[in-house]
């Protein structure tokens, strides 16, 4: 069946410690986007991609980065910068209609 | 920054009952509207998309209006059942190039039997 794989389901970092979200999909779609969901808040956009080897900046992407090296494949690292790391991360492709993965969830200790 | 609005923010119903939610959004330069249905433990998955004033759509016991020239749009619920228990996303696209989707922040619907 194609969808989104998102990887780890559940995380826990130390402050001042990088760490990479994995998120795969197999449904051919050029677009991938990355979402942050605190409580109480919308979906916020943090990196989006339309193609290969290009990525632009959402709403919130200080002390988050991404690398787009395969269509398949759009990985977020969440930086020591990124002052409020813990939340819940969508990972989603997509030109019109969304298809959202299951979510990472980051706990910074 | 563009704003969008849903209102109530949760919502408890009892099996059978109907119910309705909005979605605000900016009305001008409109390109799209979109729900999203959000179980528990789930990814969010489309319901619809909307793209012109007027629009209705409609799948199974849930449909939507549109009104662009306002600002709005309803989600309906026809006889709630527990299954229905969800967060209710909208979204709005700006325009034909922005790739960007603007999320509000969720009505959660719990239906209990």
């Amino acid at each position: 069946d194609g969808g989104i794989t998102q990887s780890p389901k559940y995380l826990f970092r130390k402050e001042g410690q990088n760490v990479t979200l994995s998120c795969e999909q197999n449904l051919n779609h050029d677009a991938m986007y990355w979402y942050r969901q605190d409580p109480g808040q919308g979906l916020r956009l943090i990196y989006y991609s339309q193609i290969v080897n290009d990525f632009q900046k959402g709403d919130i992407a200080e002390g988050y980065s991404v690398s787009r090296e395969k269509k398949e494949s759009f990985p977020l690292t969440v930086t020591s910068a990124q002052k409020n790391p813990t939340a819940f991360y969508l990972c989603a492709s997509g030109a019109n209609v969304l298809t959202f993965g299951a979510g990472s969830r980051l706990t910074v200790l | 920054i563009l704003n969008v609005e849903q209102s109530p923010q949760s919502l408890h119903v009892q099996e059978g009952d109907s119910t309705n939610f909005t979605c605000s959004f900016p009305s001008s330069n409109f390109y799209a509207l979109h729900w999203y249905r959000w179980e528990t433990a789930k990814s969010p998955e489309a319901l619809f998309v909307m793209t012109l004033n007027g629009d209705e759509k409609k799948k199974g016991r849930i449909s939507a209006t549109l009104n662009t020239k306002e600002g709005y749009s309803y989600l309906y619920i026809k006889g709630s059942q527990p299954e229905d228990s969800a967060t209710y996303l909208c979204a709005f696209r700006r325009s034909y190039n922005t790739d960007k989707l603007i999320f509000g922040t969720g009505t959660r619907l719990q239906v209990f039997p």
